[in-house]
């Protein structure tokens, strides 16, 4: 059974870094292209990143570039995500996906919140 | 970046009836559409990949159709556990994925 668990979420202040992970089991994580999307309080979803197997191809959305950086693990099984200069509205809950299409699989969400 | 516009934004719709939430995309996405069922608390549940075809576990009562950029879900027979919030999404591009708005549908 595939499972995705997210980790890392917390209250950080306006300008600070956090390191979102997700570590992931029941499947190989580098057969997969895996992906980050967030929803902030009460919207709707939002792609953030995604990377492909090897982590040779990475893409972001535009509101991150510069800022948070999608990265991979696939001996430790774990995906990750570098948010730094984090700003109020990055307040959001943060899934990993897997695949970079159509998201059939997703991590139950860690809650990022940006406030000071 | 394509931008989808779902609406209604809201349906009210009682259980047996049948729900119909259309998304609308910028320019052509092909048949590269997903729909998604977000329960509150809750990661959102693919139903729908490729604009008609149905995840795995979904009940047929769950529908898609469309290409291009005009798309639509259809749920029949609605049951009071279909209250949601339903996205699309588009994924044409690896580098640039996109979500509609959402429509919350309320089963009276």
């Amino acid at each position: 059974e595939v499972h995705l668990v997210e980790s890392g979420g917390g209250l950080v202040q306006p300008g600070g870094s956090l390191r979102l992970s997700c570590a992931a089991s029941g499947f190989t994580l580098g057969y997969s292209w895996m992906s980050w999307v967030r929803q902030a309080p009460g919207k709707g979803l939002e792609w953030v990143a995604n990377i492909n197997e090897d982590g040779s191809e990475k893409y972001h959305v535009d509101s991150v570039k510069g800022r948070f950086i999608i990265s991979r693990d696939n001996s430790k099984s774990s995906l990750h995500l570098q948010m730094n200069s984090l700003r109020v509205e990055d307040t959001a809950v943060y899934y990993c996906a897997r695949g970079w299409g159509w998201l059939q699989f997703w991590g139950q969400g860690t809650l990022v919140t940006v406030s000071s | 970046e394509i931008v989808l516009t779902q609406s209604p934004g809201t349906l009210s719709l009682s259980a047996g009836e049948r729900a119909t939430v259309s998304c609308r995309a910028s320019q052509s996405v092909n048949r590269d559409l997903a729909w998604y069922q977000q329960k509150p608390g809750q990661a959102p549940r693919l139903l729908i990949y490729g604009a008609f075809g149905r995840a795995t576990g979904i009940p047929d009562r769950f529908s898609g159709s469309g290409s291009g950029t005009d798309f639509t879900l259809t749920i029949s027979r609605l049951e009071p556990e279909d209250s949601a919030v339903y996205f699309c999404q588009q994924y044409v591009s690896s580098s640039s994925i996109t979500f509609g708005r959402g429509t919350r549908l309320e089963i009276e």
